[in-house]
């Protein structure tokens, strides 16, 4: 069975851009989680789509947004980056009924310059 | 909102050690804890998790437990391997709730197994 997938596996930006990562989650699941992993951090709770509607969002500005399609792959998108945006961006899905058991993604590494 | 502190940052055992990385929550409404393995390069794998209403599982080499009334939990890694030397996340959540779908992440442990 095939992971959580994510692309592009490396982003780089200069600030002030917009920056759109993509996330596909295992087949069946229909919930789809974006985290934060920024360096000496850990990881931070982003956003949390389920069944194409956002359920919650961490504490975060709201140019960061995203949306969950039909098909329950998700985007993120990263508007007027700041080079403190700089992070590792990790997908994570579950099957919601099984209780919030989140698997991740490899991530997408953004670099804003 | 959930806090979660992790101790050690680092952890060096010699290989066939134990290793045990402990977590305090702050909300005593979180009921899931999960744990996560990560390597280099990689996201955070899933290696073992336990709900509110039980007290230990065990998983061959991994086991976890969970104080309640202290708010905190441990990963228990037994006859340790090279393999095993990784950055690992302890995590809260509450299946329910304005916090629902939030999983709320310790600081990580660097974990070293020295053969």
């Amino acid at each position: 069975e095939a992971g959580v997938t994510q692309s592009p596996t490396h982003l780089i930006k200069t600030r002030g851009q917009q920056a759109t990562l993509r996330c596909s989650p295992i087949s069946g699941h229909t919930s789809v989680y974006w985290y934060q992993q920024a360096l000496g951090l850990g990881l931070q709770f982003l956003l949390w789509y389920d069944e194409g509607e956002e359920r919650n969002r961490g504490n975060f500005p709201p140019r960061f947004s995203g949306r969950q399609f039909p098909n329950y792959s998700s985007e993120l998108n990263v508007n007027a980056l700041e080079l403190e945006d700089s992070a590792l961006y990790l997908c994570a899905s579950s099957f919601e009924s099984w209780g919030n058991e989140q698997f991740f993604g490899p991530g997408t590494r953004l670099t804003v310059l | 909102g959930e806090n979660v502190e992790q101790h050690p940052s680092t952890l060096s055992v010699q290989e066939g050690d134990s290793a045990v990385i402990k977590c305090t929550y702050s909300d005593s409404a979180s009921n899931y804890f999960p744990w996560y393995k990560q390597e280099l390069g990689k996201g955070p794998q899933l290696i073992i998790d336990i709900r509110s209403n039980v007290g230990e599982k065990k998983d061959q080499r991994i086991a976890v437990t969970l104080n309640k009334t202290a708010k905190h939990f441990s990963l228990h890694i037994t006859e340790t391997q090279p393999e095993d030397s990784a950055v690992y996340f302890c995590a809260a959540s509450i299946t329910g709730g304005t916090s629902y779908g939030k999983l709320t992440f310790g600081q990580g442990t660097i974990l070293t197994v020295h053969p």
